[in-house]
């Protein structure tokens, strides 16, 4: 199994400018997360999908962000306009969900955004 | 709301060294706890899963317990090696939220 497949690993971009992060989750897996890294605030859910809907977007920042899940194995998360502040690592992780759970978490190798 | 807190923030082992990492939540209302291991400039990468029915979990030299009442988590390594070195982050699933609420990462460094 390919794991979990980000792109790009790394974005450099303008102030202002749109930044679209891929995503393709493990295939089976019906969940499907995005956090943000940062150095300040550490690890945080930004929006959660569950079998392609999302359940939970409160930790989006803005609306500045948003995010889709077309279908089971592809998801992406655009900034638009992007600004300083959003610069991080963005993770996309995906598992199988159980009832009102889920099962463990398997991460991306993540994109490291830089926004200038 | 959940808070997940680790102590220490930072760890220096010399090489052989059994430590232990520490994992406390403020709810315990919890689904599952998983700790996970973080290199510089990498994913996070899955080490073990505990169900909250579970009181430990064991993969090779790691251990992991859980003691939901109490709130606290630990992650024991044995005889600790220099590939060892990593940040190592605790995350609680939350029964009501349904998503992970991770801690702030014990750094290692496991010195030769």
């Amino acid at each position: 199994d390919a794991g979990v497949i980000q792109s790009p690993r790394h974005e450099v971009t303008e102030m202002g400018q749109e930044v679209t992060l891929r995503c393709k989750p493990i295939s089976g897996h019906n969940s499907l997360f995005w956090y943000r890294q940062t150095m300040m605030r550490g690890l945080e859910l930004l929006i959660y999908f569950n079998n392609n809907v999302p359940i939970d977007d409160s930790g989006m920042p803005e609306d500045r962000f948003s995010a889709k899940m077309p279908n089971a194995s592809f998801s992406t998360l655009k900034i638009q306009p992007s600004e300083p502040r959003d610069s991080a690592v963005y993770f996309c992780a995906s598992s199988v969900s159980v009832g009102f759970g889920h099962n463990e978490q398997f991460f991306g190798p993540g994109t490291r955004l830089t926004v200038l | 709301k959940q808070e997940v807190t680790q102590i220490p923030a930072a760890l220096s082992v010399p090489e052989g060294e059994n430590l232990v990492l520490n994992c406390s939540f403020t709810d315990s209302a919890i689904y599952n706890l998983q700790w996970f291991r973080q290199d510089p400039g990498k994913g996070l990468t899955s080490l073990l899963l505990i169900q909250s029915s579970q009181r430990e979990q064991t993969s090779g030299r790691l251990n992991a317990s859980l003691d939901k009442s109490s709130g606290r988590s630990t992650l024991y390594i044995a005889a600790s090696q220099p590939g060892d070195s990593a940040t190592y982050l605790c995350a609680v699933l939350d029964t009501g939220r349904r998503a992970l609420t991770f801690g702030s990462g014990t750094r290692l460094q496991v010195q030769p």
